[in-house]
C-alpha cells in the first residue's frame, strides 16, 4: 500500500542535541513538505521541497534543515538552535501543485519532547 | 496579510448536524480544503472546493462563496466517531496552504 512513512513516532532529545526525523513517501509525488503543530495554532509550514535536490523555507524554518537527495526522502532535521522544538511534526506530500488539486497526504507524525 | 478564522470549539449531539464555519483572507485563491484529524493522528482529507458551491460526499458537504471568502463544512447524522479536529485550510495564488487553528468538535450521546 502507498503512504508515507515517519520515524519515530515519539522523541526525546537533551537540551543542545540534534535530531533528525525521517519522513519516506512511495506515493511518487513530486513535493514534500514539513509541518510543525502546536496547540491551539494551525499548521505551521517549517520546509518544502517540490523537486529532488531542491527545496525552500517555509515560515518558521529557522532552526532546522532538511535534505532531498531522493524523491522519495525528506528527512528533517532540528538542531540545538531551535529554541522552542518540543511539537508534533508532520510530514506530508503532493502531487505538483497545478497538476491536482494540491491535496496533502500526511504521515503519523512524530511527537519531540526536549527535556 | 493572509488569515484564517474558525471556531475553536464546538459540541453536538450524537444524531444531529453541525455546521463548522470558516473565513478566509489570501493572496489569490486556489481552493479552500477542509481536513479531519483525531487527537494524536495525522490530518486526512476530507474536501476540496474551488468553486462556489455545495459539494456532498456522503454524511459530510462543504460550501464555498468565493466572494465572502467563506467555507463552511456541514456534517449530518454524526456519530461518536467524528469527534475529532476539522482543519481549514485556503491555498493561495502561490499554491502554498494557509492553515487555520482547527476546530474541535465534541460529540456527546
Amino acid at each position: 500500500d502507498g503512504g508515507i512513512t515517519q520515524s519515530p513516532k515519539y522523541l526525546f532529545r537533551k537540551e543542545g542535541q540534534n535530531v533528525t526525523l525521517s519522513c519516506e513517501q512511495n506515493l511518487n509525488h513530486d513535493a514534500m513538505y514539513w509541518y510543525r503543530q502546536d496547540p491551539g495554532q494551525g499548521l505551521r509550514l517549517i520546509y518544502y521541497s517540490q523537486i529532488v535536490n531542491d527545496f525552500q523555507k517555509g515560515d518558521i524554518a529557522e532552526g532546522y534543515s532538511v535534505s532531498r537527495e531522493k524523491k522519495e526522502s525528506f528527512p528533517l532535521t532540528v538542531t540545538s538552535a531551535q529554541k522552542n522544538p518540543t511539537a508534533f511534526y508532520l510530514c506530508a506530500s503532493s502531487m505538483s501543485p497545478g497538476q491536482h488539486t494540491g491535496e496533502l497526504f500526511f504521515g503519523e507524525g512524530s511527537r519531540l519532547t526536549v527535556l | 496579510g493572509q488569515n484564517i478564522d474558525q471556531p475553536t470549539e464546538m459540541t453536538a449531539t450524537e444524531g444531529a448536524i453541525v455546521q463548522i464555519n470558516c473565513t478566509y483572507q489570501t493572496s489569490g485563491f486556489n481552493g479552500l480544503f477542509w481536513y479531519q484529524q483525531h487527537a494524536g493522528e495525522a490530518p486526512t482529507f476530507l474536501s476540496y472546493n474551488v468553486l462556489d458551491g455545495l459539494e456532498e460526499k456522503g454524511r459530510f458537504s462543504s460550501f464555498l462563496s468565493r466572494s465572502k471568502g467563506y467555507s463552511y463544512l456541514l456534517l449530518k447524522e454524526l456519530q461518536m466517531k467524528d469527534s475529532a479536529s476539522y482543519l481549514c485550510a485556503a491555498m493561495d495564488s502561490n499554491y502554498q496552504l494557509i492553515w487555520g487553528a482547527g476546530t474541535k468538535l465534541i460529540i456527546k450521546p
